[in-house]
């Protein structure tokens, strides 16, 4: 079983629709994160969380929000989603102490 | 501003020689530098890292050069095999990690 998982996989949806993308690990870390990857730009941050009950935003979180409802699981949120949101996303998960990041599969995301 | 930059989007090499791929970096203050390869419809995985206080590191046929006074890293893939075609993305840790724009590596047999 996929240590990293992201649900939904693939996700078509319109402008000014609300959509959660969830994230689940089972590798323990206690730090989650939120990327987006556009052609070319490689991977950005969207959102970061070192544990629970501590969240705080990356590099491009304009237009995004997101939940640790648990220490494995973090929901990324996009409140009134626009096409420029098109995009793959990517949820990664780290041990404090360590550098190397897991990801997981990704989400294809289309907003129309 | 791109704190990391991969400025060749692609290469091709034939089977058996030697992929490099390039990595440059404007942050003195980055201290871990990790390569990430990345095939369609999956996520990136980890490839190899290197320490700020190393020049080299090597794993199989991957090695990681690091020249700090050029702010530079370089992978090399010896021998490339088809199965190494995929995109490859580096990234510097400096408490976040900041990655590059991505090279897409064609090893042709």
């Amino acid at each position: 079983d996929a240590d990293v998982t992201q649900t939904p996989r693939n996700r078509i949806t319109k402008t000014g629709k609300r959509i959660m993308l969830e994230c689940s690990q089972t590798k323990g870390h206690d730090r989650m994160y939120w990327y987006r990857q556009d052609p070319g730009l490689g991977l950005r941050l969207i959102y970061y969380s070192f544990d629970v009950k501590d969240i705080n935003k990356g590099e491009i979180s304009d237009g995004y929000s997101v939940s640790r409802q648990a220490q494995a699981k973090f929901s990324l949120s996009l409140e009134s989603a626009i096409p420029n949101q098109t995009a793959l996303y990517f949820c990664a998960t780290k041990a404090s102490g360590l550098e190397t990041q897991y990801f997981g599969p990704g989400t294809r995301l289309l907003v129309l | 501003d791109q704190q990391v930059k991969q400025n060749s989007p692609s290469l091709s090499v034939q089977e058996g020689r030697i992929s490099i791929l390039n990595c440059d970096y404007t942050n003195s203050m980055f201290d871990y530098f990790l390569w990430y390869k990345k095939y369609p419809a999956e996520g990136p995985t980890f490839l190899i890292s290197i320490s700020s206080i190393k020049d080299k590191n090597e794993d199989g046929r991957f090695t990681v050069f690091l020249n700090k006074s050029a702010k530079h890293l370089s992978l090399h893939i010896v021998p490339s095999q088809p199965g190494d075609s995929a995109v490859y993305f580096c990234a510097a840790s400096g408490g976040k990690l900041i990655f590059g724009q991505g090279t897409e590596l064609s090893v042709k047999p």
